[in-house]
């Protein structure tokens, strides 16, 4: 019974190719957020999207974008992928209110290696 | 600044309790999250501090005191299964989560 779907487990990209992770949830969360996961930190929030089509910056925005045209599909776009951006991505959902907001379901992550 | 500290690492025996610590400095402050994470698993939710006091749901614990900026969760009879990374995360002032970079527990038999 999955519930948040990370369309690629593990990805290798060169330097300044375009990278796409999408990410599906089947919970009718209005929510959705992207985090990245590295060894020593916190994770980080990227971006965040409490409804169709709007999206909202987190802490590290830079270097990303993200799409969210269905409720169900928030996808995180690396334009020009650098070495710095290799991580763990985590995609994660949550129905909306201020506690149940940060309730989250996460994905079982991708993980993007760039040469 | 925003600030959440754990140990990064913690070592107890199958059969035994373990507490894992966390204090936070925020601004503002609206409850205390716990998330569970095996290796190259996704974080899952555990629990959820807002008011003073211990939390018990079946063998495991969370503890806040708001006062003390410090939260702890508590592991009781520990099982190989537990080993895995315990994130703590604060929600701050605009409800957003700071997150603690994680506390990887390893039971040994």
């Amino acid at each position: 019974d999955v519930k948040v779907t990370q369309s690629s487990r593990y990805l290798v990209k060169r330097t300044g190719e375009k990278v796409f992770l999408e990410c599906v949830q089947d919970m009718d969360h209005e929510n959705m957020f992207w985090y990245r996961q590295d060894p020593g930190l916190g994770l980080r929030l990227i971006y965040f999207s409490y409804d169709v089509k709007m999206k909202e910056k987190g802490d590290i925005p830079e270097g990303y974008s993200v799409s969210r045209e269905k409720k169900e599909r928030f996808s995180l776009i690396l334009e020009s992928a650098s070495t710095n951006q290799t991580s763990m991505y985590l995609c994660a959902s949550s129905h909306s209110g201020e506690v149940w907001a940060n309730v989250l379901t996460f994905g079982a992550g991708s993980r993007l290696t760039v040469l | 600044g925003q600030n959440i500290d754990q140990p990064t690492e913690m070592t107890a025996t199958e059969g035994a309790i373990v507490q894992i610590n966390c204090t936070y400095q925020t601004s503002g402050f609206n409850g205390l999250f716990w998330y569970q994470q095996h290796a190259g698993e996704a974080p899952t939710f555990l629990s959820y501090n807002v008011l003073d006091g211990l939390e018990e749901k079946g063998r495991f614990s969370s503890f806040l005191s708001r006062s003390k900026g410090y939260s702890y969760l508590l592991l009781k009879e520990l099982q190989m299964k537990d080993s895995a990374s315990y994130l703590c995360a604060a929600m701050d002032s605009n409800y957003q989560l700071i997150w603690g970079a994680g506390t990887k527990l390893i039971i040994k038999p």
